[in-house]
């Protein structure tokens, strides 16, 4: 158990809908990291916040958006979904924004969009 | 753009036998280095890091080595258990991002 929760742990929903997806990080983590996992594309960097901050973005689409909150939750919310946005999402945390602070992975959303 | 390539993307060994997998990346100011495990099913972990003021890090039975004028890091797991047996990824990235730039995975077997 790496510390960093994810909720919630399977979502099934229809093309054009629009879901939230919720991370936690390990206590004391200020950095949170979002990535997305599909077969045909491995693992894939969306966005990074720090400390309630947007630090720096991937191929993130513009259907797709995200927060860090006070408390240092974060959410990703995936808007107008489509077949492809099927996958794995995975939040990761480290302790600073260091980009070589070792990030702890949750144990990821499965997001199936029928 | 960013990228890093990984070979083979499947791999089988025999209980024992070495394990080596390569990397090559494609952003020069790239200066940090972590390995990653993901189980099935699980999510990826940390294996080891290597950092580029290094050539090479060991932790038992898993090293990795760094040429930073090619572009090349490698994994290698020497004395491979069935519970070695796992996707593999690589990953890059640069201090003034912060972002992992992931291989595309490698699916160790290795067999009893």
């Amino acid at each position: 158990d790496s510390g960093v929760t994810q909720t919630p742990k399977h979502l099934i929903t229809a093309t054009g809908q629009r879901v939230t997806l919720r991370c936690s990080p390990r206590s004391g983590d200020l950095s949170v990291y979002w990535y997305q996992q599909s077969l045909d594309q491995g693992l894939q960097f969306l966005i990074h916040y720090y400390n309630g901050e947007e630090r720096a973005k991937g191929n993130i689409l513009e259907r797709f958006s995200a927060q860090q909150f006070p408390d240092l939750h974060s959410e990703l919310n995936l808007s107008s979904l489509e077949l492809g946005d099927s996958a794995l999402y995975f939040c990761a945390s480290s302790v600073e924004g260091q980009n070589y602070n070792e990030q702890f992975f949750g144990p990821g959303t499965r997001l199936t969009v029928l | 753009g960013e990228n890093v390539e990984q070979h083979p993307s499947t791999l089988s060994v025999q209980e024992g036998d070495s394990a080596v997998i390569k990397c090559t990346y494609s952003d020069s100011a790239s200066n940090y280095f972590p390995w990653y495990k993901q189980e099935l099913g699980k999510r990826p972990q940390l294996i080891i890091d290597i950092r580029s003021n290094v050539g090479e890090k060991k932790d038992q039975r898993i090293a990795v080595t760094l040429n930073k004028t090619a572009k090349h890091f490698s994994l290698h797991i020497t004395e491979t258990q069935p519970e070695d047996s796992a996707v593999y990824f690589c990953a890059a990235s640069t201090h003034n991002t912060d972002k992992l730039i992931f291989g595309t995975g490698t699916r160790l077997q290795v067999f009893p």
